[in-house]
């Protein structure tokens, strides 16, 4: 069975630019999380949805920071315009219904590199 | 918010030698899970315990759910190369609204 597809895998682009990443959730999972991982803060939830409706999006760190799930089938985080201080590797994960007892399948990630 | 703390945040340890993480709560939980990063990898789902004093083992990992349900541990006896990551707990809180997410991880090397 496939897992949570991340894409793209690398992305390398200059600040001011917009920045898309793109994730497929497990097929059946009505939860998905984004979350941003960096040396400094380490593995940080910025958004999460349940059957495609945003429930917490408390961590997201500011308006430049956007999500969307148009569908159970694929969410977007957008960033516009990045900034160097966004660079960090992006990761999706899925689950059955939000949190409780359920575990977290992660995508790949995205590593973004802000220049 | 809330969050889980991990100890220590770093650990190296030579081939063979055992090694814990503990993971700490300010409040009660309701089940805690367990994760691990290959250096370069993404979070693979080890393990979740619900009960309280519950002790679950995967082969040489023996994971620990506090009695008050406030802390955990995953112990490795015998390390091997392969052990070699970042080890992550994640807390759930039925209380309020509030949520938990990941604790800040224990990295463990492997000195060979």
């Amino acid at each position: 069975d496939a897992g949570v597809i991340q894409s793209p895998r690398h992305e390398v682009t200059e600040m001011g630019q917009e920045v898309t990443l793109r994730c497929k959730p497990i097929s059946g999972h009505n939860s998905l999380f984004w979350y941003r991982q960096t040396m400094m803060r380490g593995l940080e939830l910025l958004i999460y949805f349940n059957n495609n409706v945003p429930i917490d999006d408390s961590g997201m760190p500011e308006d430049r920071f956007s999500a969307k799930m148009p569908n159970a089938s694929f969410s977007t985080l957008k960033i516009q315009p990045s900034e160097p201080r966004d660079s960090a590797v992006y990761f999706c994960a899925s689950s059955l219904v939000s949190g409780i007892y359920q575990p977290q399948h992660f995508g790949d990630g995205t590593r973004l590199s802000i220049l | 918010g809330q969050q889980v703390m991990q100890i220590p945040q770093y650990q190296h340890v030579q081939e063979g030698e055992d090694f814990t993480t503990y993971c700490n709560s300010s409040t009660t939980l309701s089940n805690i899970q367990w994760y691990k990063q290959r250096p370069g990898g993404h979070p693979v789902f080890l393990i979740q315990l619900v009960k309280s004093g519950e002790v679950k083992k995967q082969k040489r990992l023996t994971f620990q759910f506090g009695e008050a349900k406030k802390n955990s541990s995953l112990h490795i006896t015998a390390t091997q190369t392969t052990d070699v990551g970042t080890y992550f707990c994640r807390g759930e809180s039925n209380f309020g609204n509030e949520k938990l997410t990941f604790g800040t991880g224990t990295r463990l090397t492997i000195i060979p």
